[in-house]
Parts: C-alpha cells; sequence; structure tokens
C-alpha cells in the first residue's frame, strides 16, 4: 500500500531559525514527489517538485532533497520568518494508475517572534 | 495566467440537502482533481478528471460524484449531505493526469459547513 508518512507532526520555532521537516514514503514506482505550502484556510501552493534523477531544489529560502534509494525526502526552510508558519505537505506520485498522488498528513509549522 | 478559480468559497446546507461545487482551472489545463480537507483526517483524493472522462477515484461513497465539461470546468456533487461532510474541498488543475512532473496548482477551496 502506497504511503507518505511525515514528521514531525508539529513544529515551533523562533523567528530565524532553521528547521527541517521530514517525509517517509513507500509508493512505488516513483514518478515525482512535491511539497506544497498551505496556509489556514487556502490552497496549498507548490514550493518544489522533484523527479527520480533530482536530488535537491530549491525555492528561495526553502530546500528539498530526495534520497530515492532510501524513499526519504526533507524540506529545509533557512532563517524563518513569521510567514512560514502554515502546514507543509509532501505528496508522491507514482507512474501507474495514471499517477495517483499520495499525501502526507502534513507538519504545521508555527514561527514565534 | 489567471490561477484556479472556485465558487461558492463559503456555503452553509442542511443535512439531507445536495450540494454542488464549481471549479475553473488555468486556462490550458485540462485534468482536474478535487480533494476533500478535514482537521482529522488531512487531504483525502475524491477524483480526477480529464478530457470530460473521471480517470481516477477515490474511496468515497456513491454520494459524491463529479463531471468535467468540455471546456474543462468540473463541477462536484454531493447528495444527501452528512454533517461528516463538513470540510475544506480544494480542486486541482494540472495540464496533463497526473504522475508526470507536472504540478498540481489549488484553489482556493470552498468551505463547506452542514448543519
Amino acid at each position: 500500500k502506497n504511503q507518505v508518512e511525515q514528521s514531525p507532526q508539529s513544529l515551533i520555532i523562533l523567528e530565524g531559525k532553521n528547521c527541517t521537516l521530514q517525509c517517509n514514503y513507500t509508493v512505488s514506482p516513483f514518478s515525482n514527489l512535491r511539497w506544497y505550502k498551505q496556509d489556514t484556510g487556502r490552497g496549498p501552493v507548490s514550493l518544489t517538485i522533484m523527479t527520480f534523477s533530482e536530488n535537491t531544489k530549491s525555492n528561495g529560502r526553502y530546500t528539498a532533497t530526495l534520497d530515492a534509494d532510501t524513499k526519504q525526502s526533507s524540506l529545509h526552510i533557512t532563517a524563518s520568518q513569521l510567514s512560514d508558519s502554515a502546514s507543509y505537505i509532501c505528496v508522491v506520485s507514482a507512474r501507474t494508475n495514471a499517477g495517483k498522488s499520495t499525501f502526507g498528513d502534513g507538519t504545521t509549522l508555527t514561527v514565534k517572534p | 495566467k489567471a490561477g484556479v478559480t472556485q465558487t461558492p468559497r463559503y456555503l452553509i446546507k442542511t443535512r439531507g440537502q445536495q450540494v454542488t461545487l464549481s471549479c475553473s482551472p488555468i486556462s490550458g489545463h485540462r485534468s482536474v482533481s478535487w480533494y476533500q480537507q478535514t482537521p482529522g483526517q488531512g487531504l483525502q483524493f475524491l477524483f480526477e478528471y480529464f478530457s470530460e472522462t473521471q480517470r481516477n477515484k477515490g474511496n468515497f461513497p456513491g454520494r459524491f460524484s463529479g463531471r468535467q465539461f468540455s471546456n474543462s470546468r468540473s463541477e462536484m456533487n454531493v447528495s444527501t449531505l452528512e454533517l461528516g461532510d463538513s470540510a475544506l474541498y480544494l480542486c486541482a488543475s494540472s495540464p496533463t493526469v497526473g504522475g508526470g512532473a507536472y504540478e498540481q496548482y489549488f484553489g482556493p477551496g470552498t468551505r463547506l459547513t452542514v448543519t
């Protein structure tokens, strides 16, 4: 069964600090992995998308890494800002079944001043 | 390019009623997916439409249905509403059926409250 597990479930950090969110998956065969940021009550916004051949992708202060061998991904946020407070969702798509996506439950990040 | 739009943004219905939600994808995108998001369940996949055909379906009862029109706009219908149907319903569009390296672009969602 395809699964995506994210950790931690929630995280509180001080403004200016760095943090790393984890995503482990069992989706196979792998097609791509996406990280989304979702503000409360809004739709998710794409941060990065990585295919099998990519192991790092950056988007401003957000850097995602992918280890396809261990089926792990991380999202590193540098110099956090109050506006980074949101839910971060990891999504993995398979190359079969018309690419059905499996969603993680998300990590809720709170950045405090 | 305009983003994904969803209407209405907020909706209050009574148990037993039915509801229709609408989604207009980004121009040129032919795939529309629907998701239900509740605090305890996260994002749950409902179904995906591509070129007016349902390509994928999640594990939801038959009360949840959808369709896609020739202009790629999509509607989702929920009949005989239950209290547990209260959720944020999100629509996402993509240039092609999911699985490629294409991103999904989400709309702002429709907040449905069933009383």
